[in-house]
Order: C-alpha cells, then structure tokens, then sequence
C-alpha cells in the first residue's frame, strides 16, 4: 500500500490564484511528521513546510500553509496568490518510525504550472 | 557555510562498471538517506543510515552498496548488479531536536549508463 498518495498529477493554475495541492498518507505510528518539498527544473529539493502529529496547529510558512486533517489522514498544501515562479514538482513527504530509526517517504509528486 | 554536497553533478558510467557517488555534509547531522528519482517520478529510498557504522536498507536496496565510516560522509556505490541505474540521485541528512525534525537535500547527480 502506497504510504503517501497524491492524486493530481498535474495542475494549471492562473497566476495570483490560490491552489491546493493534495496529499493524503497512511500509517500506524501516533508520532510522524509530513513535509512539502519543491523541485524546480534544476532538481535541487526545497523544503517549504513541516507538520508534526502532535501539533495542533496547522503549520503556515509565508505564503505556504498546510492543512491537516489528522482524521481523514490529509496534508495538503495551500499556496495563495500563486506566482510564476511556483512553477515546479511538489512533493509530499512522511517521516515515520521511532527515534533513531526514521525514515523518509515520498509521493509521486504533482507538476504544478502557474499560467500568466 | 553549512550545508550537502554531492559529487559529481553529471556522471557517466560504462555498463558493468562499479560508481560512487559522494555525499559530505557539514551539519551534524546523525542520519543520512540516498534517494534515487526517475523522470516524472517521486523518490524512492535506497538506504540509510541513523549513526556511523550503520545502516539500513530502503525499498530499492538492490544493486547498490553504501558505507558510514564517518558521520559526515555516506558514498553510495551503484554496482553493476544494478539493471537500470541511469537516474538522478540525492542524498538527504536529518536532524531532530525536541518536536522539530529538519531534512535537507544536496543538489544531486545525475548517472547516464552509456
């Protein structure tokens, strides 16, 4: 079973729209932690967002912000007033297992293009 | 400045040869992870490692070989056992303090099998 879905393979958006990226993750340890990264063209990972379980917050990170629905076991990204150069991969990520053991593991990423 | 380096960017390999791939951070970092990614795909663990001297495989272990000799270093090598190993490749270190967990990537390399 897949650990981290995301289901849109890739999206169009207009430039100063907001848009959501989705995710959705599955596992059975009380304590993990989700992650948002960017790939642009260049292929470096930049990281953007990090959501704890135990926060009771939804974490936000400038124009980033994360909406987590621990019940429905969902991460998804917001990113308002989208610009040119959000133009890029997204990928979801979960770190799981116990301290000193953990692991990261990715979605298959969603291809976001932001049109002019 | 503090940070991951991978070396080389552009690699290109020989079929049946052995190539390392080198990974240093500067960080302090206890854990390091090799990712391997494939165009238009997500990625994919190949091993890791939590502390020197150990080290775990992901879900794509085979055909590569890795060591931890130094907590700033993790070389992966890509063995000639590995079938398919043209792909971009990037490793990862990792830190946890408390309730914060922080990962960060070097900029990768990219194996052509020619």
């Amino acid at each position: 079973a897949q650990k981290i879905t995301q289901t849109q393979p890739g999206m169009f958006v207009q430039e100063k729209e907001a848009v959501t990226l989705d995710c959705t993750y599955d596992t059975s340890d009380q304590s993990y932690g989700l992650f948002w990264y960017k790939q642009p063209s260049s292929g470096e990972m930049i990281f953007l967002i990090y959501q704890g379980s135990y926060d009771e917050q939804n974490a936000t990170e400038g124009r980033y912000s994360l909406n987590f629905q621990k019940a429905r076991k969902s991460a998804n990204l917001v990113i308002s007033a989208s610009q040119l150069g959000d133009s890029a991969m997204y990928f979801c990520a979960m770190r799981e297992g116990f301290f000193g053991n953990e692991k990261l593991t990715f979605g298959t990423g969603t291809r976001l293009t932001i049109i002019p | 400045d503090g940070g991951i380096t991978q070396s080389p960017k552009y690699l290109f390999r020989k079929e049946g040869q052995n190539v390392t791939l080198s990974c240093e951070q500067n960080l302090n970092h206890d854990a390091m992870y090799w990712y391997r990614q494939d165009p238009g795909q997500g990625l994919r663990l190949i091993y890791y490692s939590q502390i020197v001297n150990d080290f775990q495989k992901g879900d794509i272990a085979e055909g590569y070989s890795v060591s931890r000799e130094k907590k700033e270093s993790f070389p992966l090598t890509v063995t000639s056992a590995q079938k398919n190993p043209t792909a971009f490749y990037l490793c990862a270190s990792s830190f946890q303090d408390r309730s914060i967990f922080s990962a960060f990537f070097g900029q990768g390399t990219r194996l052509t099998v020619v």
